[in-house]
């Protein structure tokens, strides 16, 4: 069965990077993309990016071009999301989730990873 | 602001029908792209739980069901029952953007 693992909460403060791990298993690695989902205490859902597993070709969205650094590792079948330059408003639960394609969908989702920006 | 519109909440009773929307415009929806649903229960990771507009992932029950026509597109659930209170999110593609895109979600109410 297919199944997405992310690392634990992390707390930073301003200025720092985070990198979230994203394990996955049950699947062919290279068969599958992994995109990348934030969402803010009470906030709707926002995109970061996408990562082709089988290349590693990357499209980041405008917003986070320049901060976000998505990563595989075939060895391990992980996918990685660095964050540089956090700001308090980055402070959120970070998703990955399986996506055959750059449009998605995103079919199966990690139970997502709480960064917390604080001073 | 999200780049696809949906309502911030919908409710009805047990049993009732309820439908949520989600408007684009020519450059996601209304350009072609397939849209999707997702669940998301209180404290939990979204699920998806419709895709390509219409399809049921195995396991998701026949009560709900998407459709699409232009730049828009509805999910509808029938027969709500007390376990579908959820927040729900709608995604597309936009070509302008490169981006998938979401609503800003619609949190169903059970009464």
């Amino acid at each position: 069965q297919v199944q997405v693992v992310q690392s634990g909460a992390e707390v930073k403060k301003p200025g720092a990077s985070v990198k979230v791990s994203c394990k996955v298993s049950g699947y062919n690695f290279n068969n599958f993309g992994i995109g990348w989902v934030r969402q803010a205490p009470g906030q709707g859902l926002e995109w970061l990016g996408w990562i082709n597993s089988y290349n590693g070709n990357t499209n980041y969205a405008q917003k986070f071009q320049g901060r976000v650094t998505m990563t595989t590792d075939t060895s391990t079948t992980t996918v990685y999301m660095e964050l540089s330059s956090l700001r308090f408003d980055d402070t959120a639960v970070y998703y990955c989730a399986r996506a055959h394609a750059a449009w998605g969908p995103g079919d199966y989702w990690g139970q997502g990873t709480l960064v917390t920006v604080s001073s | 602001q999200s780049v696809l519109t949906q309502p911030p909440s919908v409710s009805g009773a047990p049993g009732q029908r309820v439908t949520i929307s989600c408007t684009g415009s020519r450059s996601n929806i209304g350009a072609g792209y397939d849209v999707h649903w997702y669940q998301q229960l209180p404290g939990t990771a979204p699920k998806l739980l419709i895709y390509s507009n219409g399809i049921r992932p195995s396991g998701v029950p026949d009560r709900f069901s998407g459709s699409k026509s232009g730049p828009s597109a509805s999910l509808a659930i029938t027969g709500l029952q007390a376990e579908d209170e959820a927040d729900y999110h709608c995604q597309s593609y936009d070509r302008s953007l490169s981006a998938w895109v979401f609503g800003g979600g619609t949190k169903v109410t059970v009464l």
